[in-house]
Protein backbone atom coordinates (compact mmCIF):
# COMPACT_ATOMS: atom_id res chain seq x y z
CA UNK A 1 0.00 0.00 0.00
CA UNK A 2 0.86 3.35 -0.73
CA UNK A 3 1.97 5.33 2.79
CA UNK A 4 4.03 8.17 3.79
CA UNK A 5 5.14 8.15 7.27
CA UNK A 6 6.13 11.23 9.58
CA UNK A 7 7.23 9.85 12.46
CA UNK A 8 7.48 13.12 14.88
CA UNK A 9 4.27 15.19 15.28
CA UNK A 10 6.25 18.31 16.79
CA UNK A 11 10.30 18.94 16.49
CA UNK A 12 11.04 22.05 18.72
CA UNK A 13 14.88 23.30 18.07
CA UNK A 14 16.62 26.08 18.80
CA UNK A 15 17.22 29.17 16.33
CA UNK A 16 20.63 28.36 14.61
CA UNK A 17 20.72 24.42 15.39
CA UNK A 18 20.24 21.93 12.59
CA UNK A 19 16.78 21.10 11.88
CA UNK A 20 15.76 17.10 9.99
CA UNK A 21 12.50 16.58 9.81
CA UNK A 22 11.65 12.98 8.71
CA UNK A 23 9.51 11.35 5.99
CA UNK A 24 9.62 7.48 4.80
CA UNK A 25 7.11 5.79 2.40
CA UNK A 26 6.15 3.33 1.00
CA UNK A 27 5.73 3.20 -2.59
CA UNK A 28 6.17 0.28 -5.15
CA UNK A 29 7.01 2.21 -8.19
CA UNK A 30 9.24 5.36 -8.91
CA UNK A 31 7.32 7.70 -7.04
CA UNK A 32 7.49 11.71 -6.78
CA UNK A 33 8.45 13.25 -3.58
CA UNK A 34 7.70 16.88 -2.12
CA UNK A 35 7.70 18.43 1.29
CA UNK A 36 4.80 21.38 1.50
CA UNK A 37 5.16 23.89 4.21
CA UNK A 38 2.13 25.44 5.91
CA UNK A 39 2.66 28.41 7.95
CA UNK A 40 0.50 30.14 10.48
CA UNK A 41 -2.62 31.65 8.95
CA UNK A 42 -1.72 30.37 5.37
CA UNK A 43 -2.15 28.37 2.90
CA UNK A 44 -0.91 25.12 2.33
CA UNK A 45 2.35 26.00 -0.32
CA UNK A 46 5.16 23.98 -1.92
CA UNK A 47 8.48 23.92 -0.44
CA UNK A 48 10.51 21.75 -2.72
CA UNK A 49 10.61 18.44 -4.85
CA UNK A 50 12.92 15.70 -5.91
CA UNK A 51 13.11 16.07 -9.15
CA UNK A 52 14.19 19.26 -8.93
CA UNK A 53 16.97 19.13 -6.40
CA UNK A 54 17.02 22.84 -5.59
CA UNK A 55 17.52 24.41 -2.13
CA UNK A 56 14.67 26.17 -1.19
CA UNK A 57 14.95 28.61 2.00
CA UNK A 58 18.05 26.79 3.18
CA UNK A 59 15.69 23.43 2.67
CA UNK A 60 17.44 20.44 0.91
CA UNK A 61 15.54 16.89 0.95
CA UNK A 62 17.35 13.49 -0.94
CA UNK A 63 16.01 10.63 -2.09
CA UNK A 64 17.32 8.14 -0.46
CA UNK A 65 15.81 4.91 -2.43
CA UNK A 66 17.29 2.37 -0.80
CA UNK A 67 15.64 3.09 2.91
CA UNK A 68 12.75 4.86 0.94
CA UNK A 69 13.09 8.18 2.70
CA UNK A 70 13.20 11.70 1.97
CA UNK A 71 14.27 13.67 5.14
CA UNK A 72 14.28 17.22 4.93
CA UNK A 73 17.17 19.61 6.52
CA UNK A 74 18.33 22.84 7.20
CA UNK A 75 22.21 23.48 8.52
CA UNK A 76 20.59 26.54 10.47
CA UNK A 77 17.34 26.99 11.55
CA UNK A 78 15.24 30.41 11.78
CA UNK A 79 12.61 31.35 13.83
CA UNK A 80 10.24 31.83 10.24
CA UNK A 81 10.97 28.35 9.44
CA UNK A 82 8.53 27.56 12.70
CA UNK A 83 5.53 26.10 10.91
CA UNK A 84 3.85 22.77 9.82
CA UNK A 85 5.53 20.47 7.42
CA UNK A 86 3.97 17.87 5.36
CA UNK A 87 6.09 15.23 3.33
CA UNK A 88 3.85 14.23 -0.10
CA UNK A 89 3.88 11.26 -2.19
CA UNK A 90 2.85 11.29 -6.29
CA UNK A 91 1.80 8.44 -7.54
CA UNK A 92 3.03 7.49 -11.33
CA UNK A 93 -0.96 7.21 -12.04
CA UNK A 94 -1.06 11.03 -13.65
CA UNK A 95 -4.31 10.92 -11.47
CA UNK A 96 -2.89 13.79 -9.67
CA UNK A 97 -3.32 12.07 -6.19
CA UNK A 98 -0.82 13.35 -3.70
CA UNK A 99 -0.49 10.86 -0.54
CA UNK A 100 0.55 12.98 2.34
CA UNK A 101 1.98 11.90 5.56
CA UNK A 102 0.41 13.37 8.96
CA UNK A 103 2.72 16.58 9.12
CA UNK A 104 5.46 17.61 11.56
CA UNK A 105 4.78 20.92 13.14
CA UNK A 106 8.27 22.59 13.92
CA UNK A 107 9.13 24.85 16.33
CA UNK A 108 11.82 27.16 16.52
CA UNK A 109 12.72 29.05 19.99
CA UNK A 110 14.50 32.14 20.12
CA UNK B 1 -4.28 36.46 -9.67
CA UNK B 2 -5.90 35.83 -6.15
CA UNK B 3 -4.66 32.22 -6.14
CA UNK B 4 -6.85 29.50 -5.95
CA UNK B 5 -10.77 30.37 -4.69
CA UNK B 6 -12.67 28.48 -2.01
CA UNK B 7 -16.21 29.07 -1.16
CA UNK B 8 -17.14 28.93 1.67
CA UNK B 9 -14.72 30.12 4.37
CA UNK B 10 -17.03 27.87 6.78
CA UNK B 11 -20.04 25.91 7.23
CA UNK B 12 -21.78 24.27 9.98
CA UNK B 13 -24.75 21.79 9.24
CA UNK B 14 -26.50 18.70 10.55
CA UNK B 15 -26.67 15.36 10.10
CA UNK B 16 -27.76 14.08 7.33
CA UNK B 17 -28.07 17.62 5.18
CA UNK B 18 -26.55 18.25 2.23
CA UNK B 19 -23.57 20.49 1.33
CA UNK B 20 -21.80 21.71 -1.80
CA UNK B 21 -18.33 23.81 -1.55
CA UNK B 22 -16.98 25.39 -4.56
CA UNK B 23 -13.50 26.45 -6.33
CA UNK B 24 -12.11 28.44 -8.65
CA UNK B 25 -8.48 27.42 -10.08
CA UNK B 26 -5.74 29.69 -10.85
CA UNK B 27 -6.34 31.24 -14.35
CA UNK B 28 -5.17 28.70 -17.07
CA UNK B 29 -4.97 26.12 -14.40
CA UNK B 30 -7.45 23.36 -16.06
CA UNK B 31 -7.55 20.42 -13.44
CA UNK B 32 -8.55 20.36 -10.00
CA UNK B 33 -8.02 17.79 -6.88
CA UNK B 34 -10.15 17.95 -3.53
CA UNK B 35 -8.69 16.97 -0.22
CA UNK B 36 -10.44 16.06 3.02
CA UNK B 37 -8.11 17.33 5.95
CA UNK B 38 -9.48 15.69 9.51
CA UNK B 39 -7.89 17.69 12.11
CA UNK B 40 -4.25 16.36 13.60
CA UNK B 41 -3.95 14.54 9.80
CA UNK B 42 -2.75 15.23 6.02
CA UNK B 43 -4.74 16.04 3.67
CA UNK B 44 -6.62 12.80 1.88
CA UNK B 45 -6.96 12.53 -2.15
CA UNK B 46 -10.92 12.87 -2.96
CA UNK B 47 -10.68 13.64 -6.59
CA UNK B 48 -9.37 14.97 -9.43
CA UNK B 49 -10.93 16.45 -12.91
CA UNK B 50 -9.17 17.61 -15.76
CA UNK B 51 -11.04 18.65 -18.45
CA UNK B 52 -14.13 18.61 -16.75
CA UNK B 53 -13.05 14.68 -16.82
CA UNK B 54 -13.36 12.50 -13.43
CA UNK B 55 -9.38 11.81 -13.65
CA UNK B 56 -8.94 10.13 -9.78
CA UNK B 57 -10.95 8.90 -7.04
CA UNK B 58 -10.00 8.56 -3.58
CA UNK B 59 -11.36 5.75 -0.69
CA UNK B 60 -14.36 8.13 -0.40
CA UNK B 61 -17.72 6.45 -0.23
CA UNK B 62 -20.44 7.49 -3.41
CA UNK B 63 -21.60 10.27 -0.99
CA UNK B 64 -18.96 12.62 -2.06
CA UNK B 65 -19.40 13.66 -5.53
CA UNK B 66 -17.61 16.37 -7.68
CA UNK B 67 -17.66 17.87 -11.07
CA UNK B 68 -15.68 19.93 -13.16
CA UNK B 69 -17.59 23.31 -15.00
CA UNK B 70 -16.48 24.50 -18.69
CA UNK B 71 -14.43 28.00 -16.91
CA UNK B 72 -12.19 24.86 -14.93
CA UNK B 73 -14.29 25.81 -11.68
CA UNK B 74 -15.42 22.92 -9.94
CA UNK B 75 -18.17 21.67 -7.04
CA UNK B 76 -17.56 19.33 -4.49
CA UNK B 77 -20.59 17.57 -3.04
CA UNK B 78 -21.50 15.55 0.36
CA UNK B 79 -24.74 14.13 0.43
CA UNK B 80 -25.99 12.81 4.25
CA UNK B 81 -23.87 14.34 6.30
CA UNK B 82 -22.10 12.77 8.63
CA UNK B 83 -19.90 13.54 12.29
CA UNK B 84 -17.18 12.04 10.28
CA UNK B 85 -17.53 14.75 7.21
CA UNK B 86 -16.56 17.04 10.15
CA UNK B 87 -12.95 18.62 8.34
CA UNK B 88 -11.17 21.33 6.24
CA UNK B 89 -11.90 20.74 2.80
CA UNK B 90 -8.70 22.00 0.28
CA UNK B 91 -8.61 22.73 -3.34
CA UNK B 92 -6.08 22.32 -5.52
CA UNK B 93 -5.46 23.13 -8.94
CA UNK B 94 -2.87 22.15 -10.88
CA UNK B 95 -0.16 22.73 -13.46
CA UNK B 96 2.88 20.80 -14.27
CA UNK B 97 2.28 18.76 -11.58
CA UNK B 98 2.50 21.46 -9.05
CA UNK B 99 -0.49 21.78 -7.15
CA UNK B 100 -1.48 24.93 -5.45
CA UNK B 101 -3.38 24.45 -3.04
CA UNK B 102 -6.90 26.88 -1.69
CA UNK B 103 -7.81 28.15 2.07
CA UNK B 104 -10.15 25.32 2.36
CA UNK B 105 -13.55 25.60 3.78
CA UNK B 106 -14.24 24.37 7.61
CA UNK B 107 -17.25 22.35 7.28
CA UNK B 108 -18.49 21.34 10.91
CA UNK B 109 -21.59 18.26 10.59
CA UNK B 110 -23.60 19.00 14.30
Amino acid sequence: AQRVTQPEKLLSVFKGAPVELKCNYSYSGSPELFWYVQYSRQRLQLLLRHISRESIKGFTADLNKGETSFHLKKPFAQEEDSAMYYCALSDSSNTGKLIFGQGTTLQVKP
Amino acid sequence: DAGVTQSPTHLIKTRGQHVTLRCSPISGHKSVSWYQQVLGQGPQFIFQYYEKEERGRGNFPDRFSARQFPNYSSELNVNALLLGDSALYLCASSFRAEQFFGPGTRLTVL
